[in-house]
């Protein structure tokens, strides 16, 4: 099946640093992929979706200068949070969309623990 | 997006069926989806449901669909204790290609 991978799994990191997190689609090829943030015991919320070769698409309340993404290759994205501070403490989850049996899919990763102290 | 809705806790034991409802937004999206979330891991897909279907059946999960009511349930039969996790109803977002909008996720507990 089709697999994707987080770098790193988890992070603590100090207030005011940046901090990049890695998606990549293992097996295949994706042309979109979505970045959620999970709070404890609540849903992943979409943050952006992002187009290899183009810009992010970020949903309403997402800061784009906070949140950078970087969609370079069809395997690849990424996200830095910028200046980060304790609130954007998060579990952050990337997920790569492709086509599986004709129904539009996605594949999500691991997760990424981001501690900002 | 607006909230998609799930009970947060099911408990049932071995054996049993389990019934997990979900009520979604959106009567366009096209797919709807059910996630399952162990401690510690990712997302996995469990299964979907196209928009015009009823019901789907995949061994021992069943998915039925009321779009009038924008209803869905997920009914696991012969639950057993490897079924413990945290289920997550998901509606396909069409303004936002083809991204999903979760609901807070059923924890279901399968006890002996």
């Amino acid at each position: 099946g089709a697999v994707v991978s987080q770098h790193p799994s988890w992070v603590i990191c100090k207030s005011g640093t940046s901090v990049k997190i890695e998606c990549r689609s293992l097996d295949f090829q994706a042309t979109t992929m979505f970045w959620y943030r999970q709070f404890p015991k609540q849903s992943l919320m979409l943050m952006a979706t992002s187009n290899e070769g183009s810009k992010a698409t970020y949903e309403q309340g997402v800061e784009k200068d906070k949140f950078l993404i970087n969609h370079a290759s069809l395997t690849l994205s990424t996200l830095t949070v910028t200046s980060a501070h304790p609130e954007d403490s998060s579990f952050y989850i990337c997920s790569a969309g492709t086509l599986a049996e004709g129904v539009d899919t996605q594949y999500f990763g691991p997760g990424t623990r981001l501690t900002v102290l | 997006g607006e909230d998609v809705e799930q009970s947060l806790f099911l408990s049932v034991r071995e054996g049993d069926s389990s019934v997990i409802n979900c009520t979604y937004t959106d009567s366009s999206s096209t797919y709807l989806y059910w996630y399952k979330q162990e401690p510690g891991a990712g997302l996995q897909l469990l299964t979907y449901i196209f928009s015009n279907m009823d019901m789907k059946q995949d061994q021992r999960l069943t998915v039925l669909l009321n779009k009038k009511d924008k209803h869905l349930s997920l009914r696991i039969a012969d639950t057993q204790t490897g079924d413990s996790a945290i289920y997550f109803c998901a509606e396909s977002i069409r303004y936002s290609g083809y991204a999903l909008n979760f609901g807070k996720g059923t924890s279901l507990l399968v006890t002996p």
